[in-house]
């Protein structure tokens, strides 16, 4: 059971460069998320996904942008990265019954300098 | 909007003793849930608990218990028999019954359990 999968698990960039954040899923689930964990803190949602072909922004949605092209990928871009956007970032899938928990996957180190 | 207040950053407690960790909430929704997830110094989040905002018993699994009082919009983790392995961050989360359906976390509370 692979559950949600985040690809990579550590990067560092530099200041102006762009990243691809993978996330990928294999539960079928209709509900994909992006979260930010700043140090200390608890987590902020960037963008969603109620299913394939919509996104819409969370909380902290600016420097970022997200597609969803299939139920199983929801990846995350980054462009001209910001020292503020080191972070530590998850993925995270759920189905639509309400009790239902959030999958989490095991998260991604992103260091900006 | 949804808010989860955590007002614990950090709490102790001895091995083998229970420990409460506090969450209140704020929501205009009529129907929603409240979560706990654990979040070891490994880095991932680990469910532990679900409340739905209509349930009449309060929710239990294993050592877990939340003390859900809807009219003080309280939802407060009790571990029972602390073990050195409960040493962790603890977040409070809920999320609305409609729209996107995400957790709204709180800041979260460091449990250390000492020996």
């Amino acid at each position: 059971n692979a559950g949600v999968t985040q690809t990579p698990k550590f990067r560092i960039l530099k200041i102006g460069q762009s990243m691809t954040l993978q996330c990928t899923q294999d539960m079928n689930h209709n509900y994909m998320y992006w979260y930010r964990q700043d140090p200390g803190m608890g987590l902020k949602l960037i963008y969603y996904s109620v299913g394939a072909g919509i996104t819409d922004k969370g909380e902290v949605p600016n420097g970022y942008n997200v597609s969803r092209s299939t139920t199983e990928d929801f990846p995350l871009r980054l462009e001209l990265a910001a020292p503020s956007q080191t972070s530590v970032y998850f993925c995270a899938s759920s189905n639509t019954v309400e009790n239902e928990k959030l999958f989490f996957g095991s998260g991604t180190q992103l260091s900006v300098l | 909007a949804q808010k989860i207040t955590q007002t614990q950053p950090g709490m102790f407690v001895q091995e083998k003793e229970a420990v409460t960790l506090d969450c209140t909430y704020d929501t205009s929704d009529p129907s929603y849930g409240l979560f706990w997830y654990k979040q070891p110094s490994s880095g991932e989040m680990i469910f532990l608990i679900y409340q739905g905002s209509y349930d009449q018993q309060n929710a239990t699994e294993g050592r877990y218990s939340l003390n859900f009082q809807k009219a003080r919009k309280s939802a407060n983790l009790v571990i029972s028999a602390s073990q050195l392995g409960d040493s962790a961050m603890y977040f409070c989360a809920m999320r609305a019954h409609t729209g996107r359906r995400a957790l709204t976390f709180g800041s979260g509370t460091r449990l250390q359990v000492q020996p």
